[in-house]
């Protein structure tokens, strides 16, 4: 069973303009949410990230919203740019329960954004 | 600033070979996460380390082990390996405690042949 589900594959939008991904999540104990973008034969990127505590963090054209209730986050982009193609990931993890155990994060099967000159 | 580093970055082995991957967290990060990522899949999670303690593992098979030394890089060995190993494998640092922003290396292409 996913715990975190990128339901769209791909997504492709013009320059400029914004783009939406979505991540929705069934487990209520992931307490921290992050977004990763990656390249072919890299490693994932960190972009952004939010605690359960917010509902929206902001980093230059990158926002990501989360909506407890519906167990929904999303990350806008604007304005879109070109070198924003990758595949980005949803990921979250849950929090420590004691000193020094893991956070290890679930993914999200990405979804690949092409942004169109 | 310096990033997570992943050796070697490509490997390939045959049936039945053993490999080990190395990976050097940034510095003062005391927590280390491997994480194999398949051909079209996402990253899945095997195992992590904090303060050179095994604090978590995941779906690793038992052909797999991995420790964490004093300067707090990892290995991880992989024995008898089998072509479903074949795989990108990934590493993780992070600051315990903090926010949980895990940063990755450029993982090590592993193909069993």
């Amino acid at each position: 069973d996913q715990q975190v589900k990128q339901n769209s594959p791909s997504l492709s939008v013009q320059e400029g303009r914004i783009s939406i991904l979505n991540c929705d999540y069934t487990n209520s104990m992931f307490d921290y949410f992050l977004w990763y973008k990656k390249y072919p034969a890299e490693g994932p990127t960190f972009l952004i990230s939010i605690s359960s505590i917010k509902d929206k963090n902001e980093d230059g054209r990158f926002t990501v919203f989360l909506n407890k209730s519906a167990k929904h986050l999303s990350l806008h982009i604007v304005p879109s740019q070109p070198g924003d193609s990758a595949v980005y990931f949803c990921a979250a993890s849950e929090p420590e329960v004691f000193s020094g155990s893991a956070r290890q994060l679930t993914f999200g099967s990405g979804t690949q954004l092409t942004v169109l000159p | 600033a310096a990033g997570v580093i992943q050796s070697p970055r490509h490997l390939i082995k045959e049936k039945r070979e053993t490999a080990t991957l190395k990976c050097y967290p940034i510095p003062r990060h005391d927590t280390v996460y491997w994480y194999q990522q398949g051909p079209g899949q996402d990253p899945q999670f095997l195992i992590s380390f904090y303060e050179k303690m095994q604090s978590d593992k995941g779906s690793i098979p038992d052909r797999f082990s991995a420790q964490q030394f004093s300067d707090y890089h990892s290995e991880l060995n992989m024995s008898s390996l089998e072509l479903g190993d074949s795989a990108l494998y990934f590493c993780a640092s992070v600051v315990r405690g903090g926010k949980n922003e895990q940063y990755f290396g450029p993982g090590t292409r592993l193909t069993v042949t």
